[in-house]
């Protein structure tokens, strides 16, 4: 069993490009979501999905665009890559609503210059 | 808005040692709240998740108790081993889309 895959695992980009970070999972979860975790910081989440078809903003979503076409794949795009972007991104899971436990991918690291 | 702190920021210990990682919240309101271990490079892993009308949760040496009316969880990590030596994290979950995490504790166990 997989859990939850992240794609790719390291990536650098110059200010203004723009890309999509991967995440699947195939535990079947309705519920999935995008953080980004900074130096001496808590994880932060970005977006989120409670199953396809729905998306929702979290705490810091400005420069980045979600979809939920199915309920394997939760992809996060930066539309025009900035400095302040720089981070490690993770993607996470759960089943059902807030009383479950969260699973994680690994992570991409994202560098922007 | 919720706050999470975990006290201290970073925790050196030699093996075998008994210790207590804290982590405080200001809004009792929540669903649960869940412990994470991480380690350099990688993801979070769950340790230990703790429902809203739950005292404590066990899995091995790892104990971890809430109060939610003091907003205070603590992991217990009994019998301490260099294997332990990681980032732990606590998170508040509300919602959805309200889930905080703590900056976390760098635990290092010295053999």
């Amino acid at each position: 069993n997989a859990g939850v895959t992240q794609t790719p695992k390291f990536q650098v980009l110059k200010t203004g490009q723009s890309m999509t970070l991967q995440c699947a999972q195939d535990m079947n979860h309705e519920y999935m979501s995008w953080y980004r975790q900074d130096p001496g910081m808590g994880l932060r989440l970005i977006h989120y999905s409670v199953g396809a078809g729905i998306t929702d903003q979290g705490e810091v979503p400005n420069g980045y665009n979600v979809s939920r076409s199915t309920t394997e794949d939760f992809p996060l795009r930066l539309l025009s890559a900035a400095p302040s972007q720089t981070s490690v991104y993770f993607c996470a899971s759960s089943t059902g609503q807030g009383w479950t436990p969260l699973h994680f991918g690994n992570g991409t690291r994202l560098t922007v210059t | 808005k919720q706050e999470v702190t975990q006290i201290p920021a970073a925790l050196s210990v030699p093996e075998g040692e008994n210790l207590v990682l804290n982590c405080s919240f200001t809004d009792s309101a929540i669903y649960n709240l869940q412990w994470f271990r991480q380690d350099p490079g990688k993801g979070l892993t769950s340790l230990l998740l703790i429902q809203s009308s739950q005292r404590e949760q066990t899995s091995g040496r790892l104990n971890a108790s809430l109060d939610k009316s003091s907003g205070r969880s603590t992991l217990y990590i009994a019998a301490s081993q260099p294997g332990d030596s990681a980032t732990y994290l606590c998170a508040v979950r509300k919602g959805n889309n309200d889930m905080r995490f703590g900056a976390g504790t760098r635990l290092t166990v010295k053999p």
